[in-house]
C-alpha cells in the first residue's frame, strides 16, 4: 500500500456528461500528478500539482482541468466526456515535483 | 519522435532465468529513471530508481542506465511466476520549473513455469 487513495473505484457515466476524480496524496507529500491509461498502454501524463499550483501539463485538451487543495488532496476535473475519455486514471504522489511517485489505485472510468 | 521506446512484447522466460527488459529514451536532459512493475488490472508500483551511469542492484532487480546511449535496463534474476506483469521504463523529463516524469508503453512480461 502506497497511502494514495483515490475516488471512486469505478465510474460509469454517459458522452456529454461531466466527471470530478478524487485523490488523496501520502501523508508528507505536497505535488500530486495525474495520468491517463488507456488500455494497452502506458499512463500519459495529465497535469501535476505542486503546492496548490499546475506545475506542468501534458497533451490534453481544457475541458481537463484540476485542482489542488491546501492539504495537497487534488481533483481531476473532466467536462464534456468523450467515449475516447474511457480509460484509467492513475495519480501519484511524491515528496516533490520530480520525486519518486507512488500511485493510487486508480478510477476506472467508462464512458458509454 | 516517441520519447520513450520499449518493446511491448509479450517477453517470455523461462522460470529461474534472466530477464532483460530494455529502454531508450530521447531527452538527453534526462537525469532520473524510473522503473514501474504494473500487474493486470492494477496501478504501476515503484520498484527500482537510477540516477548514475552503471549498474543498481537491489535484491534481484538489476537496473542499468548508459545516459551517452540513452538506454536503461532492467534485469531480473532468478525469475518467479509472480514477476509475470507489464514493466514500465518512465524517465524524468526536465523543465523550467516542472520536472515530469514520462512512461513507455511498457513490455509485459511472462515468466514460463
Amino acid at each position: 500500500e502506497t497511502g494514495v487513495t483515490q475516488s471512486p473505484t469505478h465510474l460509469i457515466k454517459t458522452r456529454g456528461q461531466q466527471v470530478t476524480l478524487r485523490c488523496s496524496s501520502q501523508s508528507g507529500h505536497n505535488t500530486v500528478s495525474w495520468y491517463q491509461q488507456a488500455l494497452g498502454q502506458g499512463p500519459q501524463f495529465i497535469f501535476q500539482y505542486y503546492r496548490e499550483e499546475e506545475n506542468g501539463r501534458g497533451n490534453f485538451p481544457p475541458r481537463f482541468s484540476g485542482l489542488q487543495f491546501p492539504n495537497y488532496s487534488s481533483e481531476l476535473n473532466v467536462n464534456a466526456l468523450e467515449l475516447d475519455d474511457s480509460a484509467l486514471y492513475l495519480c501519484a504522489s511524491s515528496l516533490e515535483a520530480g520525486g519518486l511517485q507512488y500511485f493510487g489505485p486508480g478510477t476506472r472510468l467508462t464512458v458509454l | 519522435q516517441k520519447e520513450v521506446e520499449q518493446n511491448s512484447g509479450p517477453l517470455s522466460v523461462p522460470e529461474g532465468a534472466i530477464a532483460s527488459l530494455n529502454c531508450t529514451y530521447s531527452d538527453r536532459g534526462s537525469q532520473s529513471f524510473f522503473w514501474y512493475r504494473q500487474y493486470s488490472g492494477k496501478s504501476p508500483e515503484l520498484i527500482m530508481f537510477i540516477y548514475s551511469n552503471g549498474d543498481k542492484e537491489d535484491g534481484r532487480f538489476t537496473a542499468q542506465l548508459n545516459k551517452a546511449s540513452q538506454y536503461v535496463s532492467l534485469l531480473i534474476r532468478d525469475s518467479q511466476p509472480s514477476d509475470s506483469a507489464t514493466y514500465l521504463c518512465a524517465p524524468e523529463i526536465p523543465g523550467n520549473r516542472d520536472d515530469k516524469i514520462i512512461f513507455g508503453k511498457g513490455t509485459r512480461l511472462h515468466i514460463l513455469p
